[in-house]
């Protein structure tokens, strides 16, 4: 059974900077493109950013391009996501997401919260 | 930027009744790289369609999809009370992958 677990949310303030984990459990983890989902409280969700499945390629939402880094540590299976220069904007729900291409995204963690507050 | 926009915001209906949820996008969705996924309260979305009719895994056969180009459309047939959720439409043909803005479904 696959398991994608998130760590690393909290409550914080603008302009700081949070770093999200997530590790993958059950998961041929090196076949997967993996992805970051956010949904903002009370409301539907957004894409955030994707790394490929070597690590070759890295592709960001306009919103956060320049302040959010991905990254990933295949042997750890492992995806992380630096978020530098934090506003209110950014609080929301954070998801894993695992995607086999062209399937879609396969399979979501359950999610860790980052809420930004002046 | 593809921008998906559904319809309708929401849909009561009763158990056993079928339901049609529709997803309008903005441009050709190319490959219909299109998925919907399903979320229940306080629940991560599940993968319910990609390829704009392939059902994922262990997902019933009461949800189908169908469409191409720019639509889209999610059908449940004989709905349950357990179907009651928020359906998002995505495109993954094309980065910034997007999301509809979400039907509700009430049973």
């Amino acid at each position: 059974q696959v398991q994608l677990v998130e760590s690393g949310g909290g409550v914080t303030h603008p302009g700081t900077s949070l770093s999200l984990s997530c590790e993958s459990i059950g998961l041929i983890f090196n076949d997967y493109d993996m992805h970051w989902v956010r949904q903002a409280p009370g409301k539907g969700l957004e894409w955030v950013a994707v790394i490929r499945h070597d690590g070759g390629k890295t592709t960001y939402v306009d919103s956060v391009r320049g302040r959010f880094t991905i990254s990933r540590d295949n042997p750890k299976k492992s995806v992380y996501l630096q978020m530098n220069s934090l506003t209110v904007n950014d609080t929301g729900i954070y998801y894993c997401v695992a995607d086999a291409g062209g399937s879609a995204f396969d399979h979501w963690g359950q999610g860790t919260l980052v809420a930004v507050s002046p | 930027e593809i921008v998906l926009t559904q319809s309708p915001g929401t849909l009561s209906l009763s158990p056993g009744e079928r339901g049609t949820l529709s997803c309008r996008a903005s441009q050709s969705v190319r490959s219909s790289y299109l998925a919907w996924y399903q979320q229940k309260s306080g629940q991560a979305p599940r993968l319910l369609i990609y390829g704009a009719s392939r059902r994922a895994t262990d997902i019933p056969h009461r949800f189908s999809g169908s469409g191409s180009g720019t639509d889209f459309t999610l059908t449940i047939t004989r709905l349950e009370p357990e179907d009651s959720a928020v359906y998002y439409c995505q495109q993954y043909s094309q980065t910034p992958y997007t999301f509809g803005q979400g039907t509700k479904v009430e049973i």
